[in-house]
């Protein structure tokens, strides 16, 4: 069974600095995807970005980057030029592939501080 | 364009009471997802639809069933409520294929109370 770790449960961050949030995950699998989704306060679960395992490029999403490191099974999620409305909690998720089921990290909590 | 709607947004049972929870989703998905959410434990998948006529357990089924009862639709029902299933409950939806193939968008979510 697949396993997604996101150790961290709050980090704080000044608005416009750059924040990096942790994910690890446990697989057999070789073919995956994986994504990084917000929860701001109003609750609703909103995709932030996504990678395909077998794509060597980082995903990109305007402020939004990964750095995905296959052999380390390490994902995370940096926000650059943080903005209050960045405020969220912040999920790692893991698909593997042959079916579309998605297994969650716990998340982390962010908070953008003025 | 709705994407997955969910209701009620709120309910508030009493521990032995029933209820079922109703999704909806109008971009013609073939998977349905329920989950639940409870505070340090993040999301944990109660059932899933692959597609229609299908269902299978997920991670946390014990207390639930659930029916597809078209392509549009998946319930959520607690025949006897327990104060364990105080939780937060989403659905969600994804594509068999494609170029979003496995990304699964989400309802508002239900926040409900058993006591």
């Amino acid at each position: 069974a697949q396993t997604v770790t996101q150790s961290q449960p709050e980090m704080s961050v000044q608005e416009a600095e750059t924040v990096t949030l942790s994910c690890t995950y446990d697989t057999s699998e070789s073919n995956y995807y994986l994504f990084w989704y917000k929860q701001p306060p109003s609750r609703q679960m909103i995709l932030v970005i996504r990678q395909e395992a077998y794509k060597q490029q980082n995903a990109t999403e305007n402020r939004f980057s990964v750095n995905f490191q296959k052999a380390a099974k390490s994902f995370s999620l940096k926000i650059s030029d943080s903005q209050l409305g960045d405020t969220a909690m912040y999920f790692c998720a893991f698909n593997g592939g042959a079916n579309s089921k998605l297994t969650f990290g716990k998340g982390i909590t962010l908070s953008v501080r003025p | 364009n709705a994407g997955v709607t969910q209701t009620p947004k709120f309910q508030v049972l009493k521990t032995g009471q029933s209820m079922t929870l109703q999704c909806a989703q109008d971009m013609n998905h073939n998977s349905m997802y329920w989950y639940r959410q409870d505070p340090g434990m993040g999301l944990r998948l109660i059932y899933y639809s692959a597609s229609e006529g299908t269902t299978d357990k997920g991670e946390v089924p014990n207390g639930y069933n659930v029916s597809r009862l078209n392509k549009r639709e998946f319930s959520l029902r607690l025949e006897s409520a327990a104060p364990s299933q105080t939780s937060v409950y989403f659905c969600a939806s994804s594509e068999a294929g494609g170029p979003r193939y496995n990304e699964q968008f989400f309802g508002p979510g239900t926040r409900l109370t058993v006591l």
